[in-house]
């Protein structure tokens, strides 16, 4: 399969905890995108990255989020001290660059995290 | 800003008929409009897109897509639905020079046999 991945697919954790996701694109890929689906709602745009910079980050991200790509492949986005509010489906999406504005993000399958 | 509304929560249909689900934008400049549907327990699928050029945009899957610059909508179509078109429909808009995608709230289509 050479669409986006994610792992975990599901995370059950008590509040408090740390927990961190993973993302691989598609591998010529070179922007990354992470979002956030709460039950009900369109997925709301969190941060995304060029390569290995990470060029904007949105309000939603608080100071316990915090999101890497070393590499410029893979990404994680971790929460510190998570609160029962965290509880959503985090996606990650990748699209090329270049003419980056007129492609599409493909999306990967989600995580899944519930605090309790 | 960029906004989008999808007016409607649950559209439900028979089988053999027409599909439409609305969805109005709102962009600073020129609007970049995306399609994706969502099955239970998978990520999101691109169904189609609206750049420039003709309004009537075609898809995978038989959907297709109307861009009204004037009502501001970019309405989601197919002339026949399936039973197998029962799933949740986001509409999805970008502005001039920026990345991210802003998401309607989702519409629920349930196709009937």
């Amino acid at each position: 399969d050479t669409g986006v991945s994610q792992n975990p697919r599901h995370k059950i954790t008590k509040r408090g905890q740390n927990v961190t996701f993973r993302c691989d694109p598609i591998s010529e890929h070179n922007r990354l995108y992470w979002y956030r689906q709460t039950l009900g709602q369109g997925p709301e745009f969190l941060t995304y990255f060029q390569n290995e910079a990470q060029l904007e980050k949105s309000r939603l991200l608080s100071d316990r989020f915090s999101a890497e790509r070393p590499k410029g492949s893979f990404s994680t986005l971790e929460i510190q001290r998570t609160e029962q509010g965290d509880s959503a489906m985090y996606l990650c999406a990748s699209s090329l660059a270049g003419l980056a504005v007129l492609n599409e993000q493909f999306f990967g399958p989600g995580t899944r995290l519930t605090v309790l | 800003a960029q906004s989008v509304a999808q007016p409607e929560d649950q559209v439900n249909v028979a089988e053999g008929n027409p599909l439409t689900v609305k969805c109005t934008y709102s962009v600073s400049g020129n609007p970049y409009l995306f399609w994706y549907v969502q099955y239970p327990n998978r990520g999101l699928q691109f169904l189609l897109k609206y750049i420039t050029g003709d309004n009537l945009v075609k898809g995978s899957y038989g959907f297709e897509a109307e861009f009204n610059k004037s009502q501001t909508s970019f309405h989601l179509k197919k002339p026949s639905a399936l039973v197998s078109d029962s799933a949740l429909y986001f509409c999805a808009v970008r502005d001039t020079n920026d990345y991210k995608l802003s998401f309607g709230a989702g519409t629920t289509v349930t196709v009937r046999a």
